[in-house]
C-alpha cells in the first residue's frame, strides 16, 4: 500500500502568514492527493495533482510535486482562521486496486 | 443535498451488541470505501466496493462486514462489540481511484 507521511506533524502560525506543509512517499504514484480535516468533522478533498504534473493552483492553495524526490508539498498563502485543520497527503498508486492510506497529517493552527 | 451521508452520527453501545452504521451517496460514483479513525487521527482503510463488488479488504477482524446492496449504498456491521472498536468511522465514495474522495462527516462510535 501507499501512505504518505506529513511534515511537521504541527505548524502554528499568525494569520495573514503562509504555511507551507510537506509530503513525502514510497514508491510511483499516479496522482497525490490533499485533503483537509476540521476537528469533530469529515475529510474534504482540496486538490489533485497527476504524476506528471509539477505545479498547481486552487485559490490560495498551491501544490508542488518532485517525482524524483518522491515528495509533494502544500502551501497555504494569506492563511486565514478557518485555514485552522489538519492536512492530509493521500499518494495513489498506478496499478490494480491499491489502498489509499492517510498519515497521521499536518495539524495547522492559524492564530488571529 | 448531502453528497456521501452516514448514520447514525453518534452510537453509544454497550461490549458485545451488534450495531450497523449507514452509508449513502448520490454522486452516482462506482467506488465506495470505509475508513476507520483511531483517536491518534491515523485513518485506516478498512473495505473497498466498486460497483457492489469488494475489491480491497483490509485486515480487520470478521466480526466486521460490509454489505453493498446497490452501489449507492454501503453498509458497515459490525458484531459483538470490543472497547477497541471505539473510533470514528468514515464513509467515502469516489468515481474511482485516480479522482478525489468524497468523505461523509463520521460516525463516532464509542463502546462501553
Amino acid at each position: 500500500s501507499q501512505q504518505g507521511e506529513e511534515d511537521p506533524q504541527a505548524l502554528s502560525i499568525q494569520e495573514g502568514e503562509n504555511a507551507t506543509m510537506n509530503c513525502s512517499y514510497k514508491t510511483s504514484i499516479n496522482n497525490l492527493q490533499w485533503y483537509r480535516q476540521n476537528s469533530g468533522r469529515g475529510l474534504v478533498h482540496l486538490i489533485l495533482i497527476r504524476s506528471n504534473e509539477r505545479e498547481k493552483h486552487s485559490g490560495r492553495l498551491r501544490v508542488t510535486l518532485d517525482t524524483s524526490k518522491k515528495s509533494s508539498s502544500l502551501l497555504i498563502t494569506a492563511s486565514r482562521a478557518a485555514d485552522t485543520a489538519s492536512y492530509f497527503c493521500a499518494p495513489t498508486g498506478s496499478g490494480g486496486y491499491q489502498k489509499v492510506t492517510f498519515g497521521i497529517g499536518t495539524k495547522l493552527q492559524v492564530i488571529p | 443535498d448531502t453528497a456521501v451521508s452516514q448514520t447514525p452520527k453518534y452510537l453509544v453501545t454497550q461490549m458485545g451488541n451488534d450495531k450497523s452504521i449507514k452509508c449513502e451517496q448520490n454522486l452516482g460514483h462506482d467506488t465506495m470505501y470505509w475508513y476507520k479513525q483511531d483517536s491518534k487521527k491515523f485513518l485506516k482503510i478498512m473495505f473497498s466496493y466498486n460497483n457492489k463488488e469488494l475489491i480491497i479488504n483490509e485486515t480487520v477482524p470478521n466480526r466486521f462486514s460490509p454489505k453493498s446492496p446497490d452501489k449507492a449504498h454501503l453498509n458497515l456491521h459490525i458484531n459483538s462489540l470490543e472497547l477497541g472498536d471505539s473510533a470514528v468511522y468514515f464513509c467515502a465514495s469516489s468515481p474511482d481511484r485516480f479522482y478525489g474522495y468524497t468523505f461523509g462527516s463520521g460516525t463516532r462510535l464509542t463502546v462501553v
